[in-house]
């Protein structure tokens, strides 16, 4: 199957730094990404939902000012954590719908997570 | 609104005992999808399996079976004969929504304890 990746795997910060997080589909390109967060023994929660070239959507009661994402190519969405605190540590998991045709189901394809840890 | 529950948070089941994963969701739409997924505790999900509405076949691949119900509005997974790798948890999921690009929405996951 195709592939997404992640990186970095893992990061620690210092509170009030801001963390950068990119999402590659490796070898398809994706005009839609999708950006979970999901916190130890919890579900994944989505976050936001990237396109290609335009805003992205978030979800209610996620901040846009804080969780800023670029989707500026269809193989690169980047999800930048800005002035990080303690409670933004978590496991954040993007992923990207590969469009196999008009009409055709459209699979959507996980990365393997970036843990994020600050301190 | 679409929903999807996992009512069990925990299941622990000795090596070989078969296990029943539980899954009901809700939706107004006629067209969706539902999802296995397991998450290891390296925490990359892994896809087990796809169901489109239209499709009510239960499924078997090795271990695993499905067990999908409209009536019911129910997707149950079974592990036969468990093992302990199959120690993990588990994520229900439901696309939904139009543009065939509809975001997933994930049950709580139920973790599930193989012991030896």
């Amino acid at each position: 199957g195709a592939v997404v990746s992640q990186h970095p795997s893992r990061v620690i910060c210092k509170s009030g730094t801001s963390v950068k997080i990119e999402c590659r589909s490796l070898d398809f390109q994706a005009t839609t990404m999708f950006w979970y967060r999901q916190f130890p023994k919890q579900s994944l929660m989505l976050m936001a939902t990237s396109n290609e070239g335009s805003k992205a959507t978030y979800e209610q009661g996620v901040e846009k000012d804080k969780f800023l994402i670029n989707h500026a190519s269809l193989t690169l969405s980047t999800l930048t954590v800005t002035s990080a605190h303690p409670e933004d540590s978590s496991f954040y998991i993007c992923s990207a719908i590969w469009t196999s045709g008009r009409g055709a189901y459209n699979e959507q394809f996980f990365g393997p997570g970036t843990r994020l840890t600050v301190l | 609104a679409q929903k999807v529950t996992q009512a069990q948070t925990e299941i622990s089941v000795v090596e070989k005992e078969d296990v029943t994963l539980d899954c009901v969701y809700e939706t107004r739409d006629t067209t969706y999808y539902l999802f296995w997924y397991k998450q290891p505790p390296s925490g990359e999900l892994v896809f087990l399996i796809r169901r489109n509405s239209f499709d009510e076949q239960n499924e078997i691949s090795g271990r695993y079976s499905w067990n999908f119900q409209k009536s019911t509005s129910s997707f149950n997974f079974t592990i036969t004969a468990s093992q302990v790798v199959d120690s993990a948890v588990y994520f229900c999921a439901l696309r939904a929504g139009s543009g065939n690009t509809g975001k997933l929405i994930f049950g709580q996951g139920t973790t599930l304890q193989v012991k030896p």
